[in-house]
């Protein structure tokens, strides 16, 4: 069966340092993959997408990278602030424009 | 645009009670999705739409629930009769449905508790 499995355990880092999330999938060939982030009693944010031929994609502090052999996507955030707490959720992008999302992680940045 | 705006934000219902969930997705995007989120099941893709168009409801539960799009600006998700094991969040999303990098955009949810 399909599965997209984000790391359940919360993520605690110290601010100033590189936060890396993962995503692993299996049983789907996906042509896309995004990240998102969601805070408490919202709804998910858009973040980035990233194409099964690009290998990394980066923005402002936020870098992507999706490799199809692992079967893999890791998300990293650079000088990472106490304001980037919040759970981040892959998604991956069957037929006709519909995304599964994974369970996400949650990210708690400490001053 | 206002974004996806979704009523209400909080609905608390008694069981076997009709509730219907709205949205308003944003103007020009094609594609409408509903999604339910619950702390065990995660965020569950329940139905979406094309152009109004209902294309895969493979995700919707039972014949309890219901989703009609009579127009591009409107959409309602309606749940009769109503479980308690229903309570979740459900959550409006709309996108473009270009390849580029916008994504989805998702309404702020309405917080369903059914007793």
């Amino acid at each position: 069966s399909q599965k997209i499995e984000q790391n359940s355990e919360a993520l605690n880092i110290q601010e100033g340092k590189t936060a890396t999330l993962t995503c692993n999938y299996t049983n789907y060939s996906p042509a896309y993959l995004q990240w998102y982030r969601q805070d408490p009693g919202r709804g998910p944010v858009f973040l980035l997408l990233i194409r099964e031929n690009e290998k990394e994609k980066r923005k402002e502090r936020l870098k992507v990278t999706f490799d199809t052999t692992l079967k893999q996507s890791l998300f990293h955030i650079t000088a990472s602030q106490p304001a980037d707490s919040a759970t981040y959720l892959c998604a991956l992008e069957r037929a006709g424009n519909m995304l599964t999302f994974g369970g996400g992680t949650r990210l708690m940045v400490k001053p | 645009d206002a974004g996806v705006i979704q009523s209400p934000r909080h609905e608390v219902t008694e069981m076997g009670q009709e509730v219907t969930l709205r949205c308003k997705p944003i103007s020009g995007h094609d594609y409408l999705f509903w999604y339910r989120q619950t702390m065990m099941r995660g965020l569950e893709l329940l139905i979406y739409f094309n152009n109004n168009v209902p294309i895969d409801d493979s995700g919707m539960p039972e014949d309890r629930f219901s989703a009609k799009m009579p127009n591009a600006s409107f959409s309602t998700l309606k749940i009769q009769p109503s479980e308690p094991r229903d309570s979740a969040v459900y959550f409006c999303a709309s996108s473009s449905g270009d390849r580029d990098d916008y994504g989805y955009t998702f309404g702020s949810g309405t917080r369903l508790t059914v007793v």
